[in-house]
């Protein structure tokens, strides 16, 4: 079946710095993935639509210019946090919509750990 | 606005005894639900979900859930649990327009942890 792919997995940087977080769909075109964390013992929270060829759309309360998303093709979307903060520490996940109809199935990655120290 | 509620945070079964995992969800416009399972460390994993076909859905892994309009709820349940389904479970919903553009945004209820002992 489809799969949807995050990298990296696991990631560790200092305050300060930036840390990017790609999402890939290994089997289909994704005109549209979605970015959520979700913090410790909590729910998800989307935070933003990236749409392929076109600016991202984010909820509100979230800092486009610290999370900056690029859809640059049919099966890359990418999640950069700049100057994280140890606040910014999460769980990232992305989703894919494997079509533009209701009933599409929506496929998960396998989330990414961030940790700011 | 969308909001799902997902009743009980914290669920304990015997292995080989029904599950029910409760969700009820509120929607301006008609939903569609969906049910994941999340593994410690690890990303969701759907396990069913119910887009205005039929209001009986049947999953994976030998799950199922009831969409009842009336009581605006889509429960989860499994006739048997297997100490494997011992997981974290997230009810969702996502907004439909007549494009279905909104298709994908999911709102998530704030999940329910299945213990199963043996």
């Amino acid at each position: 079946g489809a799969v949807v792919s995050q990298h990296p997995s696991w990631v560790i940087c200092k305050s300060g710095t930036s840390v990017k977080i790609e999402c890939r769909s290994l089997d289909f075109q994704a005109t549209t993935m979605f970015w959520y964390r979700q913090f410790p013992k909590q729910s998800l929270m989307l935070m933003a639509t990236s749409n392929e060829g076109s600016k991202a759309t984010y909820e509100q309360g979230v800092e486009k210019d610290k999370f900056l998303i690029n859809h640059a093709s049919l099966t890359l979307s990418t999640l950069t946090v700049t100057s994280a903060h140890p606040e910014d520490s999460s769980f990232y996940i992305c989703s894919a919509r494997s079509g533009g109809n209701p009933g599409n199935t929506i496929y998960f990655g396998e989330g990414s750990w961030l940790t700011v120290v | 606005a969308q909001s799902v509620t997902q009743l009980g945070s914290h669920v304990s079964v015997s292995e080989g005894a029904l599950v029910l995992l409760r969700c009820n969800y509120s929607s301006s416009v008609p939903p569609y639900l969906f049910w994941y399972v999340q593994y410690p460390n690890q990303g969701l994993q759907l396990l069913l979900k119910y887009t205005s076909a039929a209001t009986l859905v049947k999953g994976i892994n030998g799950f199922e859930a009831e969409f009842k309009k009336s009581e605006t709820s889509f429960h989860l349940t499994k006739p048997s649990a297997h100490m494997s389904d011992a997981a974290e479970y997230f009810c969702a919903v996502s907004k439909t327009n007549a494009g279905g553009t909104s298709y994908g945004k999911l709102t998530f209820g704030q999940g329910t942890i299945l213990t199963v002992h043996p």
